[in-house]
C-alpha cells in the first residue's frame, strides 16, 4: 500500500464547481505538503502544514483552502474552480530530520472545464 | 523571490555516453535536492545536499553542490535507458526545509 495517498486519481469538473483533493498518509509524519505541476513550470508550493494546529500559505495560495483534520490528513478545497487550475496535483510528507526529503503521492489530475 | 534555473530542459543522449544537467538559484541556500519523476508518476527522492562541496552517487548518478556558485551539477556517467525520465531541482531557502523552489525540470531521454 502507498504510504501517501491521494483521492481521486483523475477529477473532470465544471467551472464554479467546488472541489475537495484528498490526501492521507501512513507515514506517521507531522509536515504535509500540496503542489501543483504545470508543464514547463516544474512544481509549485500551494499550502503546507507542520502540524494540526499550523497552515501556512505557500507561494500560490490564492484560490484555494486547505484542511488538516489529522495528522495523517489534508486536504485542498478550490472553492470555485477555474480552467487555470486545470493541473496535477501532488500531496507530499516530510519528516522533521535535517534532510527534510519529500516522500510524494501519486497525484490528481485536475481539469477544469 | 528565488528562481531555480535548469539546463538543459530536454535532453536526449545515446546509450552509454555521458552528460551533466546544471542547476542554478539565485539566493544563498546550502540544500538542495534532486528527484525524479517517471512519465505519468510520482516524484521520488535521489539526492540531499547539505552542505558546500556536498557530493553524493547513487549507481549512474552523481550530484554535487557548490553553495558559492549556487550551481548543482547531476552527472549522468554511461547512461542507460532506465535514466529515462524528467528530473528536478529544488532549492530550500528557508534552512528548515519546509518550503522548497522547483526548477522545470530535465526531461532525460536515452536512446538505445
Amino acid at each position: 500500500d502507498a504510504d501517501v495517498t491521494q483521492t481521486p486519481r483523475n477529477r473532470i469538473t465544471k467551472t464554479g464547481k467546488r472541489i475537495m483533493l484528498e490526501c492521507s498518509q501512513t507515514k506517521g509524519h507531522d509536515r504535509m505538503y500540496w503542489y501543483r505541476q504545470d508543464p514547463g513550470l516544474g512544481l509549485r508550493l500551494i499550502y503546507y502544514s507542520f502540524d494540526v494546529k499550523d497552515i501556512n500559505k505557500g507561494e500560490i495560495s490564492d484560490g484555494y483552502s486547505v484542511s488538516r483534520q489529522a495528522q495523517a490528513k489534508f486536504s485542498l478545497s478550490l472553492e470555485s474552480a477555474i480552467p487555470n487550475q486545470t493541473a496535477l496535483y501532488f500531496c507530499a510528507t516530510s519528516d522533521p530530520t535535517p534532510e527534510g526529503k519529500l516522500f510524494f503521492g501519486s497525484g490528481t489530475q485536475l481539469s477544469v472545464l | 523571490e528565488l528562481k531555480v534555473e535548469q539546463n538543459p530542459l530536454f535532453l536526449s543522449m545515446q546509450e552509454g555516453k555521458n552528460y551533466t544537467i546544471y542547476c542554478n538559484y539565485s539566493t544563498t541556500s546550502d540544500r538542495l535536492y534532486w528527484y525524479r519523476q517517471d512519465p505519468g508518476k510520482s516524484l521520488e527522492s535521489l539526492f540531499v545536499l547539505l552542505s558546500n562541496g556536498a557530493v553524493k552517487q547513487e549507481g549512474r548518478l552523481m550530484a554535487s553542490l557548490d553553495t558559492k556558485a549556487r550551481l548543482s551539477t547531476l552527472h549522468i556517467t554511461a547512461a542507460v535507458h532506465d535514466l529515462s525520465a524528467t528530473y528536478f531541482c529544488a532549492v530550500d531557502k528557508t534552512g528548515t526545509a519546509s518550503k522548497l523552489t522547483f526548477g522545470t525540470g530535465t526531461r532525460l531521454q536515452v536512446t538505445l
